[in-house]
């Protein structure tokens, strides 16, 4: 089975711009978490997505958002973007109701 | 809300010792998760073990295992025989048990393991 993958890896935007990244989960599996993984901050949750849903958003200002296709892909979205916000940012999916996230390799973004 | 403290940011031990990385949690649920994630220089976060915070017996994975005690909150993970490939981030993270729905992992900051030959 292919693991997640993310697109692009690395991503180089200038202040004020818009972002788009996406994840494609492990085939079958229905959640997809998206989380930034910053040296300051380390790894903060972000948002969960189940079956196009969001079941749950970390504590970011609405400037980051979401959504979760019917093939289960997933695409955030980061408007107006800021210095802080580069990261690396870590999508995860998973099976069901507890089963274990698996990581996709992650999305480098410099914002200039 | 739940945190989780991982006390050393670096460690460095030689190939074939054995080492703890430590980890405590803070938390008022009864039942929980716990997991210790490695990431390598290559970033792919991988999951090394996790426990269920209702099963006593701690668990093991090959060179992996962990000391999981609940009262005091704590969940170290011991490596034994080291190799070079053990080189990387290890996070303890935290998961909320749920019937159902939104499940998020809450991570610790993280410590760098360094395998020297």
């Amino acid at each position: 089975k292919a693991g997640v993958t993310q697109t692009p890896r690395y991503l180089i935007k200038t202040r004020g711009q818009q972002v788009t990244l996406s994840c494609s989960p492990i085939s079958g599996h229905r959640s997809v978490s998206w989380y930034q993984q910053t040296p300051g901050q380390g790894l903060q949750f972000l948002f969960e997505y189940f079956s196009e849903t969001q079941r749950n958003k970390g504590n970011f200002p609405g400037r980051f958002s979401g959504r979760q296709f019917s093939n289960s892909r997933s695409e955030m979205n980061v408007s107006t973007l800021e210095l802080g916000d580069s990261a690396l940012y870590l999508c995860a999916s998973r099976q069901g109701t507890y089963n274990e996230q698996f990581f996709g390799p992650g999305t480098r973004l410099t914002v200039l | 809300a739940q945190t989780v403290t991982q006390s050393q940011p670096e460690m460095s031990v030689q190939e074939a010792e054995t080492v703890t990385l430590s980890c405590t949690y803070d938390t008022s649920e009864n039942n929980y998760y716990l997991f210790w994630y490695k990431q390598p220089p290559s970033r792919q976060m991988i999951l090394v073990i996790r426990q269920e915070a209702y099963k006593q017996q701690n668990a093991t994975e090959n060179r992996f295992s962990v000391n999981f005690q609940k009262a005091a909150k704590s969940f170290s993970l011991k490596i034994s025989d080291s190799q070079l490939g053990d080189t990387a981030m290890y996070f303890c993270a935290f998961m909320k048990q749920r019937s159902e729905g939104a499940q998020k992992l809450v991570f610790g900051q993280g410590t760098r393991l360094t395998i020297n030959p």
